[in-house]
């Protein structure tokens, strides 16, 4: 299996901060890369697909980038919406694994 | 637009079989662009993908899980379905299905992340 890690596990910002989150896995995922968002009690949300393409809808201040092992979701200007936990998963090979998640919290 | 909605008993005894559903509306499940999966989530853990299923029934499992799971499609009914077998407590959680897209190219499929969700339903094994 791919294992997925995330950093930060967590960060503290304010509103209009601009903030990036790490997503590296264990082997080459080409650019087989997702990143959703989630809030409490609810299901999650796709951002960003195949590392950089803008899910219809979402925000253009959201935006990813990366290849390979090395991934980043960025948000540029943070809004209070914006205060949840973002999971990557990578849908490069079966198990489609998942990060352990980032939590982005009010500082 | 696409609609995903999980249902199925939201208790079930030690060792006996979780069944879960997940009806899909304003759209269907024989699409050669998606496939169509489980993930489930402990409280206050992250996501674990169960497995996938697209048309012609072709599956695949996490591995994990790979001996108790089985993942089905009713396509009279546009719904697809979650087994899981010998539950113990470990598989309490929440439970969702979601709509993947998928491309085929020459020689191989590729699959992107899953664009629609259900809202989840909460399964607890406890006797």
């Amino acid at each position: 299996d791919i294992q997925m890690t995330q950093s930060p596990s967590s960060l503290s910002a304010s509103v209009g901060d601009r903030v990036s989150i790490t997503c590296r896995p264990s082997q080459n995922i080409n650019s087989y890369l997702s990143w959703y968002q989630q809030k409490s009690g609810k299901a999650p949300k796709l951002l960003i697909y195949a590392t950089s393409r803008l899910q219809t809808g979402v925000p253009s201040r959201f935006s990813g980038s990366g290849s390979g092992t090395d991934f980043t979701l960025t948000i540029t200007s943070l809004q209070p919406e914006d205060f949840a936990t973002y999971y990557c998963q990578q849908t490069y090979s079966s198990p489609f694994t998942f990060g352990p998640g980032a939590r982005v919290d009010v500082k | 637009q696409v609609q995903l909605q999980e249902s199925g008993p939201g208790l079930v005894k030690p060792s006996q079989t979780l069944s879960l559903t997940c009806t899909v509306s304003g759209g269907s499940i024989n699409s050669t662009s998606h496939y169509w999966s489980w993930i489930r989530q402990a409280a206050g853990k992250e996501l674990e993908w169960i497995g996938r299923i697209y048309t012609g029934a072709t599956t695949s499992y996490n591995p994990s899980l790979k001996s108790r799971v089985t993942i089905s499609e009713d396509t009279s009914k546009n719904q697809f379905s979650l087994k899981l077998s010998s539950v113990t407590a470990a598989d309490t959680a929440m439970y969702y299905c979601a709509r993947g897209h998928m491309v085929r190219g020459v020689s191989q499929r590729h699959y992107y992340g899953m664009d629609v969700w259900g809202r989840g339903t909460t399964v607890t094994v406890s006797s």
